[in-house]
């Protein structure tokens, strides 16, 4: 019964290619979040919606682009993929309002562009 | 924006050993979350400290946040605790942009 699920663990593809990544929670929250972890293990905040709007848009190339279909499901669409994009993904979850706002991430994405 | 700082980078520990992890930071903060990443990737969430103590079987953590300071106990610790330990905060206006630290990385030998 996972609670923040994505597809796929793993994702190996050619530069310039176009894919996705998806995330779905279902714990109920409110907002959705992705992070990204370069190879240093260095954890950072991308994008973040709260109830299908975007609230944190952090200094992020604009071939990333999100999309909340609803507030259970958030996935990233990445355009003319780079080398330098390679990396884990990881979507996270929590309640903006009504509860603690203690995050709850994904098993994460392993994205390698060769 | 707000500097979150953890100590040791890098720390050995023969199995049943005790250790303490800490995590400073640079701001007030409104949230403060602890986290491992085992050895497979997976982010587990270890506590939800913004101020005070927990504790969660061989797990501690306290919270100092006027001294902008946070520990992370571990006692008799086990080679399944091996892994990156994070330490990651909200700050300002904001409740849920987590700015994490760059971990502290535990290798428990049997």
């Amino acid at each position: 019964d996972t609670a923040v699920s994505q597809t796929p663990k793993y994702l190996v593809t050619q530069m310039g290619n176009d894919k996705s990544i998806k995330c779905e929670q279902n714990l109920g929250h409110d907002t959705m979040y992705w992070y990204k972890q370069d190879s240093k293990k260095f954890l950072k905040i991308m994008f973040s919606y709260n109830n299908k709007e975007l609230i944190i848009n952090e200094t992020v190339p604009n071939r990333f682009s999100p999309k909340s279909p609803d507030k259970a499901h958030l996935n990233l669409h990445i355009n003319s993929l780079e080398l330098g994009d390679s990396a884990v993904y990881f979507c996270a979850s929590s309640y903006r309002t009504g509860g603690t706002y203690e995050q709850y991430f994904g098993p994460g994405t392993r994205l390698t562009v060769t | 924006g707000i500097q979150v700082e953890q100590s040791p980078p890098d720390l050995i520990l023969q199995e049943g050993a005790n250790s303490t992890l800490r995590c400073n930071f640079s701001d007030s903060v409104n949230n403060l979350q602890w986290f491992h990443q085992n050895p497979w990737g997976q982010l587990i969430n270890l506590f939800y400290i913004p101020s005070g103590t927990k504790q969660n079987g061989r797990l501690s953590a306290t919270t100092v946040a006027t001294e902008r300071y946070s520990l992370l106990y571990i006692s008799s610790s086990q080679t399944t605790d091996s892994g990156v330990y994070f330490c990651a905060v909200t700050s300002g206006g904001s409740n849920y942009k987590l700015t994490f630290g760059k971990g502290t990385l535990l290798t428990v030998n049997p």
